[in-house]
């Protein structure tokens, strides 16, 4: 069965500085992974994707994010915060095999502290 | 190119009531699914419809039912709310199904059944 766990369920970064959102997952398989920003009220907006290939995924709004597959994560990271990065983040996963769905973590809070 | 509508943004329920969420897509997209989001457990998926003329369940399908109008809509039913329903749903649509396709989503119908 498949599964996301983003093990924090709150992130706080200075503004500028290097920010990460980590993700672990689970599935028969290979993984498709996904990352979705959700700003307040809003719903679920499409960050950056890993299906296949070069495990450093490059996204909107200058994200990006490195797939490990020994270590089963797809952390999410940017060189450097900007204020308007403050939302909640989810990781999602699906795979060729199994159920055909795709499964998403319980969400990070991202702030960025001016 | 509106992307994926939902209505009505907001509603509050009686319990016993019954009510249709309302989703359509203008994006020519095969799949469409049904999510709830409730604080701490992330997006579940309560229904989807692989392609037209298709449905079906997620993860969590108990007291809600769902039409696949044609492949622009998708709408889900409350037959009889309970508190337990109270909650946020988004629709989405992706091109492919499976859960290995990008999928798009609306901004979301906050529902209290009380």
């Amino acid at each position: 069965a498949q599964s996301v766990a983003q093990p924090e369920d709150q992130v706080n970064v200075a503004e500028g500085n290097p920010l990460t959102v980590k993700c672990t997952y689970s599935v028969s398989g290979n993984p498709y992974l996904f990352w979705y920003v959700q700003y307040p009220n809003r719903g679920l907006q499409f960050l950056l994707k890993y299906i296949t290939g070069d495990n450093l995924v490059k996204g909107s709004y200058g994200f990006e994010a490195e797939f490990n597959k020994s270590q089963t994560s797809f952390h999410l990271k940017k060189p450097s915060a900007l204020v308007s990065d403050s939302a909640l983040y989810f990781c999602a996963v699906s795979a060729l095999t199994g159920a055909n769905n795709l499964f998403f973590g319980t969400g990070t809070r991202l702030t960025v502290i001016p | 190119n509106a992307g994926v509508t939902q209505t009505p943004k907001f509603q509050v329920l009686k319990t016993g009531q019954s009510m249709t969420l309302q989703c359509a897509q203008d994006m020519n997209h095969n799949s469409m699914y049904w999510y709830r989001q409730d604080p701490g457990m992330g997006l579940r998926l309560i229904y989807y419809s692989a392609s037209e003329g298709t449905t079906d369940k997620g993860e969590v399908p108990n007291g809600y039912n769902v039409s696949r109008l044609n492949k622009r809509e998708f709408s889900l039913r409350l037959e009889s709310a309970a508190p337990s329903q109270t909650s946020v749903y988004f629709c989405a649509s992706s091109e492919v199904g499976g859960g290995i396709d990008t999928q798009y989503f609306g901004p979301g119908t906050r529902l209290t059944v009380l």
